[in-house]
């Protein structure tokens, strides 16, 4: 069965500071793999996503996330956070040809200004 | 419409009763999705349909739980002699495919008390 472990459920950083949110799965075959983001009072909405090709994503608002199979991971990352960037990210894998997608428990990010 | 609406927004209901939950996706839209989210967890999958019928319904936790999609496009969540325990917020998603990620409405929150 497919899997998502989200390494951090809360992280606090400055403005300006650097982001990385671990992501790891657990799944043997070919994956699709996404970053959602849930602003504070909004809907869930796609951050980003990868199926296949350059491992290194780019998504809105200079996030960016690399996939590593070897690792079973993508992280997303984003070099300078914003107190705008205060939120919740989830990040979700669907496999096997299915469309059912697994998401994990989230990591609340608090961006202080 | 632009994008997946849901309704109500809100609903209490009392433990035993029946509760019908729409789900409203972009037109065009096969694919759709019924998660639900308590607090502090993300999204868990419950059922998905392509057109009209159930594609994959692994995710609903007893028969007390029911959807239908009959025209392929507007969804219904049933849920039957509630329980405190479904309270949660409902959230439904549709896709075109299963590489593009989801398009997810706000939820319906709902309180057994």
């Amino acid at each position: 069965a497919q899997s998502v472990s989200q390494h951090n459920h809360h992280v606090i950083l400055s403005e300006a500071a650097s982001l990385e949110l671990g992501c790891n799965y657990s799944y043997g075959g070919t994956v699709n793999l996404f970053w959602y983001v849930q602003y504070p009072g909004q809907h869930l909405q796609l951050l980003l996503k990868y199926f296949s090709g350059d491992p290194l994503v780019k998504g809105i608002k200079g996030f960016e996330a690399e996939f590593i199979k070897s690792k079973f991971s993508f992280n997303l990352r984003k070099p300078s956070v914003q107190w705008s960037d205060t939120a919740e990210y989830f990040c979700a894998v669907n496999g096997g040809g299915g469309f059912k997608t697994i998401f994990g428990a989230g990591t609340r990010l608090f961006v202080k200004a | 419409g632009a994008g997946v609406s849901q309704t109500p927004s809100n609903k209490v209901t009392e433990k035993g009763k029946y509760v019908e939950l729409r789900c409203d996706p972009i037109s065009g839209h096969t694919a759709l999705y019924w998660y639900r989210q308590s607090l502090g967890q993300g999204p868990e999958f419950l059922i998905y349909f392509q057109g009209t019928g159930a594609a994959d319904d692994s995710g609903l936790p007893n028969d007390r739980f029911f959807a239908v999609r009959p025209e392929g496009s507007v969804s219904t969540l049933k849920i039957q002699r509630t329980e405190r325990g479904d309270s949660a917020v409902y959230l439904c998603a549709s896709s075109l495919d299963r590489r593009n990620g989801y398009t997810f409405g706000s939820g319906t929150r709902l309180t057994v008390v």
